[in-house]
């Protein structure tokens, strides 16, 4: 079964930090990874779409790399700011899932401070 | 760009009462349409997978006399939960897929709450 984990669970950081958002996965079969964020009480927002045959995206201050062979991914965010402040959430298509299905990872809490 | 409508977007329900969530693709035919729920700061856990004109596929563990989901034409899902109990409020989303490149769209979730 496939198991997506988040570390760390929280961050608290002050404004202007790069920083770094992990996320782990035990079946490395997967279609693609995909990092949203979620405002609390919100619904979610695509950030970057990584498909299985890419190693990173970037998107503006966003970047989000993925080593499948590690299971693992990161989402870089440069230079933070108070408004980047909410849950990130990864997510990934896997293989052995069932096409379209997503399975998410248990998130991250981020607070940026001004 | 595409969108997906959830209908409300919060709702309070007496307990053994039934309440429905709609979920709406505003600008394309979504073939696939999918129910998520949130528990408090929890990540969204798939409940069920719609497609239209079939009867939904349940995950393990979903009730699915419990939660009803209807998907009777390609741009609208309905999830039914019937009976409520104070431990069905939650955070429920839908997605939908079928829009340009197959790209998953989220709604903007309903938080239901059952007193």
């Amino acid at each position: 079964k496939q198991e997506v984990t988040q570390i760390p669970a929280a961050l608290s950081v002050p404004e202007g930090e790069n920083l770094v958002l992990n996320c782990s996965f035990t079946d490395s079969a997967i279609y693609n990874l995909q990092w949203f964020r979620q405002d609390p009480g919100k619904g979610l927002t695509s950030l970057l779409l990584i498909q299985s045959s890419q190693r990173e995206q970037t998107s503006g201050r966003l970047n989000a790399s993925l080593d499948k062979s590690s299971g693992r991914s990161t989402l870089y965010i440069a230079a933070s700011q108070p408004g980047d402040s909410a849950t990130y959430l990864c997510a990934l298509m896997g293989m052995n899932t069932g096409f379209q299905k997503l399975v998410f990872g248990t998130g991250t809490r981020l607070l940026v401070s001004p | 760009g595409a969108v997906v409508s959830q209908h409300p977007s919060w709702v309070i329900c007496k307990s053994g009462t039934s309440v429905k969530i709609e979920c709406r693709s505003l600008d394309f035919q979504a073939t696939t349409m999918f129910w998520y729920r949130q528990f408090p700061k929890q990540s969204l856990m798939l409940m069920a997978t719609s497609n239209e004109g079939s009867k939904a596929t349940y995950e393990q563990g979903v009730e699915k006399d419990k939660f009803l989901i209807n998907h009777a034409s390609l741009t609208l899902s309905t999830l039914t939960v019937t009976s409520a109990h104070p431990e069905d409020s939650s955070f429920y989303i839908c997605s939908a897929t079928g829009g340009p490149g197959n790209t998953i769209y989220f709604g903007e979730g309903s938080w239901l709450t059952v007193v």
